[in-house]
């Protein structure tokens, strides 16, 4: 079975603070990791995926197998930061997600 | 293009009703997905559909609930009867299974079984 933890429910960091959202994953083959965000008021999205290796609006995302995690970080948290983030995990040649509970970020001025 | 097209945006009726969901896909996009998202439990996956073929539904919770997928361009998530247990957000998602599969998000269907 695959799972997708995010430990934090909630995140609170000041403008400017480095942000690290947790996301741990436990998939016994090669699994695709993905980021989604939702803004309020506004769908989901996704924000990055662990296969393009690219950076999203000062957001990066490293898979680590031996650790089976996919930390979302930013070094300098900005107010418009402030959403739902939203861990995802796909395996298995399937096209389903398996997503985690989620954290909310609030970013303080 | 206006993205995922879900109706209704809100939904109340009471037990035992029965509930229609409605999700209008991209045009050109040939896989849909269902997932409901509660506090409890999170977002889960429903099923899901490949060129209108039902290709995973272990996710549906009981056999209250189906799914069709008529056409390309229209799919629908029904519950009979409804519980008050169904109270959720329910998600409508596509994407093209041809290419990086992004999955587009709808705005969801808020339901409410009273």
């Amino acid at each position: 079975a695959q799972r997708v933890t995010q430990p934090e429910k909630l995140l609170s960091v000041f403008k400017g603070a480095p942000v690290e959202l947790k996301c741990n994953y436990s998939y016994s083959g090669s699994p695709e990791l993905f980021w989604y965000v939702q803004y309020s008021r506004q769908r989901l999205q996704l924000l990055l995926r662990h296969i393009s290796r690219e950076s999203i609006k000062g957001f990066t995302a490293d898979l680590n197998k031996g650790e089976t995690s996919f930390h979302l970080k930013k070094p300098f948290a900005q107010e418009e930061d402030s959403a739902m983030y939203y861990c995802a995990l796909r395996g298995g040649g399937a096209d389903g997600l398996t997503f985690g509970k989620g954290t909310h970020l609030i970013i303080q001025p | 293009d206006a993205g995922v097209i879900q109706s209704p945006r809100h939904e109340v009726t009471e037990m035992g009703q029965e509930v229609t969901l409605r999700c209008k896909p991209i045009s050109g996009h040939n896989s849909l997905f269902w997932y409901r998202q509660t506090m409890m439990r999170g977002l889960e996956l429903l099923i899901y559909f490949n060129n209108n073929v039902p290709i995973d539904d272990s996710g549906m919770p009981e056999d209250r609930f189906s799914a069709k997928m008529p056409n390309a361009s229209f799919s629908t998530l029904k519950i009979q009867p409804s519980e008050p247990r169904d109270s959720a957000v329910y998600f409508c998602a596509s994407s093209y299974a041809g290419g990086p599969r992004e999955q587009y998000f709808g705005p969801g269907t808020r339901l409410t079984v009273t």
